[in-house]
Formats: structure tokens, C-alpha cells, sequence
């Protein structure tokens, strides 16, 4: 079955500083990334996704990009800012007719924003 | 306001005392779904519902057991609870249209100890 890795585990920035938290799947047949971002006791909400027919997906100060050949994706998020740290996962699925579409996560990135 | 309401937030038991952690959502969603949060293991899925009536395991349904009487409730039962399913718990709902599952609404999580 899918399995997702997620990397690395805790990252700390500086306030305005660039973090990036990369995600390696192993199911080619995976068509679907989410990332969810988790705040502190709260469940995650969906920040941005990305269909295996597009390499790069932007939202304002955010993005993902997408390696199919590699099978990796990775969160971009720029400028960051204090509001910005939580927890953030990554999930990888296969989408359509047929399947669940069942959700795989990875293990989680603690990113922590330093004023 | 659109949401999913998970009952008790917070619960300590003892070894073998059955319990039932509550799920409701208020947003008409075919899909619902258990997972647990642990350190470094991320979320992983426990059961899941497509639609009333409609429920299959997920990765770790071990211990656990789910009913899906009704669209809006997903209860998630633990029969005879173990110190090992202690764990964060998120209850989450989806509207799959015709790629499944859409984008997952989390509630905010029960924090079980089993002692």
C-alpha cells in the first residue's frame, strides 16, 4: 500500500525566512496531495492541494510543488509570519472511480516561527 | 456554522471500561472517518463510512468499532479499552462528489488516556 514520508519532522525559521517541508510517496498511482495544517488544539484544515496532473500550485504566500517522476511534493511557504507556526502534514491519494480515495498521511512537521 | 463536534474533548478511563467517543456533523457529508494522532506516526486512519450503513476498516481498526446509523453520526466505540489507545482522536467528514473523498473536515479532537 501507499506509503508516505514526510521531512523533517520539527523546522524553525525566522520571522519573514522561507520554510520548506518535503513529502515522498510510493504508490505511482497516487493523483492527489493535500497538506493540512494543525493549530495548537485544533484538527487540521486543508491549506492547499495539488492534482497529479499539475507540477506547482500557488496561494498567496504559500505553494506546492509536485515531482512525479520522483514522487515527491513539497510545502513552500514564504515570509513567514508567528501566525504561521503549527503543525503541518502532508497526504498523498488515489483519486477516481474505483477507489476510496483514502487519505495517506505523513508523520508531521512541527514548524515553529521565531519573532 | 458548518462543523464537526466531537464528544468528550477530554477523557481519562481505566483498562477495560467501554467507551464512546461521539461525532457529529452538521454538514450533510456522505463520507465520515476516524483517526488517531500519535507522535511521529501522524494520523492514521481507523474506520471509515462512505454512507449510512456503509462502514470498512482502515489501518489500525484494531479494538475500535463503528456504527453508522444515521448520515450526521459516527460514534467510534472502544469496547475494552487498552493503555496502548492512548492517543489524540479526530473524527472528520468529507463530501465526495465524484472524486473521492473531498477536501476533510476535522473536528477538534478527543484526548483519551487509558490507564
Amino acid at each position: 500500500g501507499e506509503n508516505v514520508e514526510q521531512h523533517p519532522s520539527t523546522l524553525s525559521v525566522q520571522e519573514g525566512d522561507s520554510a520548506v517541508i518535503k513529502c515522498t510517496y510510493s504508490d505511482s498511482a497516487s493523483n492527489y496531495f493535500p497538506w493540512y495544517k494543525q493549530e495548537l488544539g485544533k484538527g487540521p484544515q486543508l491549506i492547499i492541494d495539488i492534482r497529479s496532473n499539475v507540477g506547482e500550485k500557488k496561494d498567496q504566500r504559500i505553494a506546492v510543488t509536485l515531482n512525479k517522476t520522483a514522487k515527491h511534493f513539497s510545502l513552500h511557504i514564504t515570509e513567514t509570519q508567528p501566525e504561521d507556526s503549527a503543525v503541518y502534514f502532508c497526504a498523498a491519494s488515489k483519486r477516481g472511480s474505483g477507489n476510496t480515495g483514502k487519505l495517506i498521511f505523513g508523520q508531521g512537521t512541527t514548524l515553529q516561527v521565531k519573532p | 456554522e458548518a462543523q464537526v463536534t466531537q464528544n468528550p474533548r477530554y477523557l481519562i478511563t481505566v483498562t477495560g471500561k467501554k467507551l464512546t467517543v461521539t461525532c457529529s456533523q452538521n454538514m450533510n457529508h456522505e463520507y465520515m472517518s476516524w483517526y488517531r494522532q500519535d507522535p511521529g506516526l501522524g494520523l492514521r486512519q481507523i474506520y471509515y463510512s462512505m454512507n449510512v450503513e456503509v462502514t470498512d476498516k482502515g489501518d489500525v481498526p484494531e479494538g475500535y468499532k463503528v456504527s453508522r446509523k444515521e448520515k450526521r453520526n459516527f460514534p467510534l466505540i472502544l469496547e475494552s479499552p487498552s493503555p496502548n489507545q492512548t492517543s489524540l482522536y479526530f473524527c472528520a467528514s468529507s463530501f465526495p462528489g465524484t472524486l473521492q473523498p473531498g477536501e476533510l473536515f476535522f473536528g477538534e479532537g478527543s484526548r483519551l488516556t487509558v490507564l
